[in-house]
């Protein structure tokens, strides 16, 4: 079955960087853009950014824009989201969610918790 | 970007109740690229609804969407235990993409 499979929770300071990954498996990995979609504590969702596995094309949210890098590796259907200079407002839960084809989020990673903390 | 308001915030009902929740775009949604999902807690959204109307892929037919332009509905027919839980919706036809601040739905 398509699953995506994200890594384990993080503790950065301020100033720092994360990176979480996603793993996909059960689909054909260049065929769907992979985004990414954060949610604060007692928030609405927040996209962030996205890839095109099979080019590596991407686009980010502006508001991140120079903070947020999405990667992908093809060799192991992996994408790959970096977020610098990290600071308290970031703290939140980090999703990996493929598009599917009617455009909308089908299918979502089990989330990352991202804490940043003194 | 389009901002999405959802009403009520909270909405307290019973189960068998019929439910209504509301979406409102700052600006016409082009194509009708409305989506709802449903997210319990400690677990990822749920996919229910896109296109406004279509149900996703295993969704019961307790749940309908319904609306164009700049007001979207979702309805839960008859309320099941499962169903009480947060509902969020998304905008998909303009960049970037937006998601509402969400309805709670409680008994």
């Amino acid at each position: 079955q398509v699953q995506l499979v994200q890594s384990g929770a993080e503790v950065k300071k301020p100033g720092a960087s994360v990176k979480v990954s996603c793993k996909a498996s059960g689909y054909t990995f260049t065929r769907n853009y992979m985004h990414w979609v954060r949610q604060a504590p007692g928030q609405g969702p927040e996209w962030m950014g996205t890839v095109n596995p099979y080019g590596g094309s991407t686009s980010y949210a502006q508001k991140l824009q120079g903070r947020v890098t999405v990667t992908r590796d093809t060799s192991t259907s992996t994408v790959y989201m970096e977020l610098s200079s990290l600071r308290s407002e970031d703290t939140a839960v980090y999703y990996c969610a493929r598009l599917g084809t009617n455009d909308v989020f089908d299918v979502w990673g089990q989330g990352t918790m991202v804490t940043v903390s003194s | 970007e389009i901002v999405l308001t959802q009403s009520p915030g909270t909405l307290s009902l019973s189960p068998g109740e019929r439910a209504t929740l509301s979406c409102r775009a700052g600006q016409s949604v082009s194509n009708s690229y409305l989506a709802w999902y449903q997210q319990r807690p400690g677990q990822a959204p749920r996919l229910l609804i896109y296109g406004a109307s279509s149900r996703a892929t295993g969704i019961p037919d307790r749940f309908s969407g319904s609306g164009s332009g700049t007001d979207f509905t979702l309805t839960i027919s008859r309320l099941e235990p499962e169903d009480f839980a947060v509902y969020y919706c998304q905008q998909y036809g303009s960049s970037p993409i937006t998601f509402g601040q969400g309805t709670r739905l409680e008994i």
